[in-house]
């Protein structure tokens, strides 16, 4: 069946960079595309960005400058790097998956708390 | 960037009720729009899909329905377990959610 599955660290200092892994299974990463989608805590949600199926990227305008995302086919890993981390950027951090190029979100991951905290 | 404004933010209904769950855009999104449930500590859940197609496995007591710029999500009887929030989203021009509505019981 399909799952996604976020880690990473749950605390990153202010001004350091945040790397998360997205580990899936049930479907191939070369069919499908992944989406990062942030909710801070008690708010609404955020997309950051995706990785196509056929390997291109999309982010998030306001986000664009900070953000990378990118992919280990071999591994079913999903990667995502933010630098300039501020406290705003604290939220429960999702991936999620869009079959081939549609835009909506048919299977997502349990998330994983980020704070932003000295 | 299209801004989606969701009405009300807060709906008490009880159990049987037609509820009615409102998203506006700031322009026309020519019906790309999907909607989710997020229950408490949970990630979202697909509901509709390209405004009014049910994802496999939603209840049919869920519909959606608009075009141009004014949508609707309506549950025909109101369950326990439909106690969640509610967002819609865009992609017409990008991507971007709700601020969604919080569907409590009476």
């Amino acid at each position: 069946q399909v799952q996604l599955k976020e880690s990473g660290p749950g605390l990153v200092q202010p001004s350091q960079t945040l790397s998360l892994t997205c580990t899936v299974s049930g479907f191939s990463l070369t069919s499908n595309s992944v989406h990062w989608v942030r909710q801070p805590p008690g708010k609404g949600l955020e997309w950051v960005g995706a990785i196509w199926s056929g390997g291109s990227t999309d982010y998030n305008s306001a986000l664009k400058s900070r953000l990378s995302i990118s992919r280990d086919t071999s591994k079913s890993q999903v990667f995502l790097k933010m630098n300039s981390l501020q406290t705003e950027d604290t939220a429960i951090y999702f991936c999620t998956r869009s079959p081939a190029m549609y835009w909506y979100f048919d299977f997502w991951g349990p998330g994983t708390m980020v704070t932003v905290s000295s | 960037d299209i801004q989606m404004t969701q009405s009300p933010s807060l709906l008490s209904a009880s159990v049987g009720d037609r509820v009615t769950l409102s998203c506006k855009a700031s322009q026309n999104i020519y019906k790309y729009l999907n909607w989710y449930q997020q229950k408490l500590g949970e990630a979202p859940k697909l509901l509709i899909y390209y405004t009014n197609s049910l994802q496999t496995g939603i209840p049919s007591r869920f519909s959606g329905s608009g075009s141009g710029t004014d949508y609707t999500l309506t549950i025909s009887s109101l369950q326990p377990e439909d106690v969640a929030t509610y967002f819609c989203q865009q992609y017409n021009s990008w991507l971007t959610f709700g601020s969604g509505t919080k569907l409590e019981i009476k």
